[in-house]
C-alpha cells in the first residue's frame, strides 16, 4: 500500500492557541485528502474533504473557520485547529487517495492526538 | 442518508477459529467496499477491498460481497490474538467519499 505520513503524532497545546497538523503522501499524488476526527471508542467522523487546489468541502456541523484546511499541493494537506479549546481534544486522522489507485482506495496517516489544556 | 451498519461487538473467538464480521449498507449504488483494521490508539489500516459480487481471498482474510442483499463480510481464518482490533467497514458509491461503519470489536483469546 501507499504511505501517508501525518505529523505531529501527539501535541499538547494551551487553550486559545492554534495547532497545525500536516498530512503528506510520500509515494503518490494525493488528488483527494480526507480529515477525520475520532473520539474514544467512537467511529471516525468525517470533517472535510479536500481536493488539490480547491477549497475544502466541510461536513455539516464542522466549523470551517475553526478547522482550516489547505491542500496546496498533490502531496500535502494541512489542518489548522484555530483557537483550540479542551472540547477539541481528539484523535485527528487524515487519509489520502489518488488517481493511481483503483476505485478510491484510501490510505490513512498515523493520526494526531491533540490535547488542549 | 447513506448508512453503513456494523454490530459493535465485541465478537469473541478462540485462537485458531474463524472470525466472521458483517456489514450492511443502505446505498444500492455503492460500488467499492473496504475493510480496515484499527488497533486501539492507532489509525485504520486497509486490509481488504472488494468491488464485485463473490469472494476475494488474501491470506487468512476473505471478503464476501453480495450486492443484492447489500452486505459485505470479512472472514478471518486461523484467528490470532494479534487480530484483536476494531474492524471498520467502509462503502463508497461514486462520490469518492467513503462512508464508515462504527466498527466491530474483535477479541481473539488464547
Amino acid at each position: 500500500g501507499a504511505v501517508v505520513s501525518q505529523h505531529p503524532s501527539r501535541v499538547i497545546c494551551k487553550s486559545g492557541t492554534s495547532v497545525k497538523i500536516e498530512c503528506r503522501s510520500l509515494d503518490f499524488q494525493a488528488t483527494t485528502m480526507f480529515w477525520y476526527r475520532q473520539f474514544p471508542k467512537q467511529s471516525l467522523m468525517l470533517m472535510a474533504t479536500s481536493n488539490e487546489g480547491s477549497k475544502a468541502t466541510y461536513e455539516q456541523g464542522v466549523e470551517k473557520d475553526k478547522f482550516l484546511i489547505n491542500h496546496a499541493s498533490l502531496t500535502l494537506s494541512t489542518l489548522t485547529v484555530t483557537s483550540a479549546h479542551p472540547e477539541d481534544s481528539s484523535f485527528y486522522i487524515c487519509s489520502a487517495t489518488g488517481d493511481s489507485f483503483p476505485n478510491t482506495e484510501a490510505f490513512f496517516g498515523q493520526g494526531t492526538r491533540l490535547t488542549v489544556v | 442518508q447513506k448508512e453503513v451498519e456494523q454490530n459493535s461487538g465485541p465478537l469473541s473467538v478462540p485462537e485458531g477459529a474463524i472470525a466472521s464480521l458483517n456489514c450492511t449498507y443502505s446505498d444500492r449504488g455503492s460500488q467499492s467496499f473496504f475493510w480496515y483494521r484499527q488497533y486501539s490508539g492507532k489509525s485504520p489500516e486497509l486490509i481488504m477491498s472488494i468491488y464485485s459480487n463473490g469472494d476475494k481471498e488474501d491470506g487468512r482474510f476473505t471478503a464476501q460481497l453480495n450486492k443484492a442483499s447489500q452486505y459485505v463480510s470479512l472472514l478471518i481464518r486461523d484467528s490470532q490474538p494479534s487480530d484483536s482490533a476494531t474492524y471498520l467497514c467502509a462503502v463508497e458509491g461514486g462520490s469518492y467519499i467513503p462512508t464508515f461503519g462504527r466498527g466491530t470489536s474483535l477479541i481473539v483469546h488464547p
